[in-house]
């Protein structure tokens, strides 16, 4: 099985601030790899997809990078309204996906 | 606009049964595949099942096959997660969650998603 880390498992930092989120897969996975958003009681979101490619309406200040075993998420100037945990997701052994454990984001 | 909403859920003792819904409006159902994912209180997001979109393949996580069944009918747009045989630890908030890919294998890139149902299990 793929197993995904994420690192780190949570951050503060102030708004304004550039955040980055590493996530690393077991095995190469090419670019298989999606970043979620979940607030506070509400589901996941999806933001990125196929490791680098925003999804449709997403603010630009989203961004995903990396291939085979390693990957980054940054966001380039955090918002208030970006506190929330997110997640990695791996797809290169279809049909089955797995999550990375979850990065939470808080405001300093 | 794409509208997915769960039901079903509620306290239930171990060992016993539930079945989730997971109704669907806004895009045509019959061509997209659909998740099941749940979340532990507090704990991160787990895949639980998936279904393409003509019901012709489905596959489980090993922490629930053949335990779980999912299942859809396309006439009522609906998705259903039959849980059998439940433990403690499937106390979960479960999300039903669209695939991207419409037609054929899919994606697993998981494009749109409910609010979730809370499945208690407890005796």
């Amino acid at each position: 099985d793929i197993q995904m880390t994420q690192s780190p498992s949570s951050l503060s930092a102030s708004v304004g601030d550039r955040v980055t989120i590493t996530c690393q897969a077991s095995q190469d996975i090419s670019n298989y790899l999606n970043w979620y958003q979940q607030k506070p009681g509400k589901a996941p979101k999806l933001l990125i997809y196929d490791a680098s490619n925003l999804e449709t309406g997403v603010p630009s200040r989203f961004s995903g990078s990396g291939s085979g075993t390693d990957f980054t998420f940054t966001i380039s100037s955090l918002q208030p309204e970006d506190i929330a945990t997110y997640y990695c997701q791996q797809y290169d052994n279809l049909p089955v996906v797995t999550f990375g454990p979850g990065t939470k984001v808080d405001i300093k | 606009q794409v509208q997915l909403v769960e039901s079903g859920g509620g306290v239930v003792q171990p060992g016993r049964s539930l079945r989730l819904s997971c109704a669907a409006s806004g895009f045509t159902f019959s061509s997209y595949g659909m998740h099941w994912v749940r979340q532990a209180p507090g704990k991160g997001l787990e895949w639980v099942a998936v279904i393409w979109y003509d019901g012709s393949n489905k596959y489980y996580a090993d922490s629930v096959k053949g335990r779980f069944t999912i299942s859809r009918d396309n006439s009522k747009n609906t998705l259903y997660l039959q849980m059998n045989s439940l433990r403690a630890e499937d106390t979960a908030v479960y999300y039903c969650a669209r695939d991207r890919r419409e037609v054929g294998v899919v994606a697993a890139t998981l494009d749109y998603w409910g609010q979730g149902t809370l499945v208690t299990v407890s005796s």
